[in-house]
């Protein structure tokens, strides 16, 4: 499965949008990108996920560059609750797919 | 419905003692995966069960680590015996079938403490 590199950390005020970056340049044609999060003392959570149109649901918006080389999840009015470390991870769907997780970035969402 | 089951929530052992995790999945998941979450870094999978027979267990450490889903709903992870760098949380999560990446279901993990 391709890598994807994130920030480390980056905050974002209450009530404001939250993008979060994501770059994938090695993402082959059948691999879908996913975004899932992870609150203080709690296991991951499925945000959201895409191949190569944006996507949106009711916890986010997921913005797929046309070259599908890099992405962005979008909180579109971040709460203190969000803050949590979200992860962007690339996997094909077959049969022998997997998450494989990676550092992730600190989302901290500020009064 | 009901979420990922996992117990204990919390265990303190003493290096080279043993002790178990056990697990259970959303009802009708198919795939289990226990995953080591040891902090600061993302969830590393350890072992992957269809059914109750294992597709993936390449990053488990097989001298120490054993785990098994009998009739194919829990599961149990052991470790024997333990080491201080097995200090981390351990994870459950079950999706509906294999392939099914955004479905996972994660539980909320034991937290073990080697001494």
């Amino acid at each position: 499965d391709a890598k994807t590199t994130q920030p480390t950390s980056m905050d974002c005020a209450e009530g404001r949008a939250a993008n979060l970056p994501c770059n994938h340049s090695t993402i082959s044609g059948n691999e879908y990108v996913y975004w899932y999060r992870q609150i203080h003392s709690q296991g991951p959570q499925y945000i959201i996920h895409g191949l190569k149109n944006n996507e949106t649901n009711e916890m986010a918006s997921l913005i797929i560059t046309e070259d599908r080389k890099s992405s962005t999840l979008i909180l579109p009015h971040a709460t203190l609750r969000d803050t949590a470390v979200y992860y962007c991870i690339v996997a094909h769907t077959g049969a022998n797919s997997k998450l494989t997780f990676g550092k992730g970035i600190t989302l901290s969402v500020r009064p | 419905e009901a979420g990922v089951a996992q117990s204990p929530r919390y265990k303190i052992i003493e290096k080279r003692q043993s002790v178990a995790f056990w697990c259970n999945p959303i009802s009708g998941h198919a795939t289990l995966y226990w995953y080591q979450q040891i902090l600061g870094q993302g969830p590393k999978l350890l072992i992957q069960f269809q059914n109750n027979g294992v597709v993936d267990d390449s990053q488990l450490p097989k001298d120490r680590f054993s785990a098994e889903r009998l009739k194919g709903v829990d599961s149990t992870l052991k470790i024997q015996p333990a080491k201080l760098e097995d200090s981390a949380v351990y994870l459950c999560a079950s999706s509906l079938d294999l392939g099914q990446t955004y479905g996972y279901t994660f539980g909320s993990g034991t937290r073990l403490t080697v001494v």
